[in-house]
């Protein structure tokens, strides 16, 4: 059973191009998280994803950043026009439905550097 | 306050002794609490999870949680260098899916 995976592991933009994550959930998962991880820090919370719903985007910036976890395929963070302030690690995770759905599994990451 | 707070670290242990970390949360009503090690550049990794008051215990990690006093840690018994790494408390609060983390403790066991 393959693990969460993440494409790409790293990714390099310029200011103001535009940055695409991907994630696809562990195999029977129906729930994705996306977080933020700045060097030395936590890890921030952004959205909450099932299929083809956003339940949570509390931690997204409100201009800029989106999400979406399409019925087919896998999950999009996009960020539009990157800022140096970009530069993170970001992880998604998945859990599965029902009575484990608070477990989460993450994928290896993307880091991203803004240049 | 922070929602979940640990000392950032570094704790440092001995080869072979028991590592006690700890984490606080301030929601009285969380349900679920976990710990994820992450080691340096990796992503974090799920190793234990605890629901009810008590102990619980898989091979040498034993959670403890205590909901009366809003206090849930993490004891490694035969601490090992491999154990070096990050360890992430994070907490479910009550009736809802997202799960907030701590800045997580950085441990190292020294050979």
């Amino acid at each position: 059973n393959a693990g969460v995976m993440q494409n790409p592991r790293h990714l390099v933009r310029r200011r103001g191009q535009e940055a695409r994550l991907r994630c696809s959930p562990m195999k029977g998962h129906s729930h994705v998280y996306w977080y933020r991880q700045l060097p030395e820090e936590g890890l921030k919370f952004m959205v909450y994803l099932q299929k083809e719903n956003i339940i949570d985007e509390s931690g997204m910036p409100k201009e800029r950043f989106s999400a979406e976890f399409p019925k087919e395929g896998p999950s999009i963070l996009r960020i539009q026009q990157v800022v140096r302030g970009d530069s993170a690690a970001y992880f998604c995770a998945s859990s599965p439905p029902g009575d484990r759905a608070y477990e989460q599994y993450f994928g290896p990451g993307t880091r991203l550097t803004v240049t | 306050q922070k929602e979940v707070e640990q000392n950032s670290g570094p704790l440092s242990v001995p080869e072979g002794a028991i590592a006690s970390l700890n984490c606080t949360y301030s929601d009285r009503g969380s349900q679920s609490f976990f710990w994820y090690r992450q080691y340096s550049g990796k992503s974090p990794e799920l190793i234990m999870f605890i629901y009810s008051n008590g102990d619980k215990e898989d091979g040498r990690f034993t959670a403890q949680l205590n909901k009366a006093s809003q206090y849930v840690s993490l004891l490694i018994r035969d601490s090992q260098p491999s154990d070096s790494a990050t360890y992430l408390c994070a907490v479910r609060a009550g009736g809802y899916q997202k799960v907030t983390f701590g800045i997580g403790t950085k441990l190292q066991v020294i050979p």
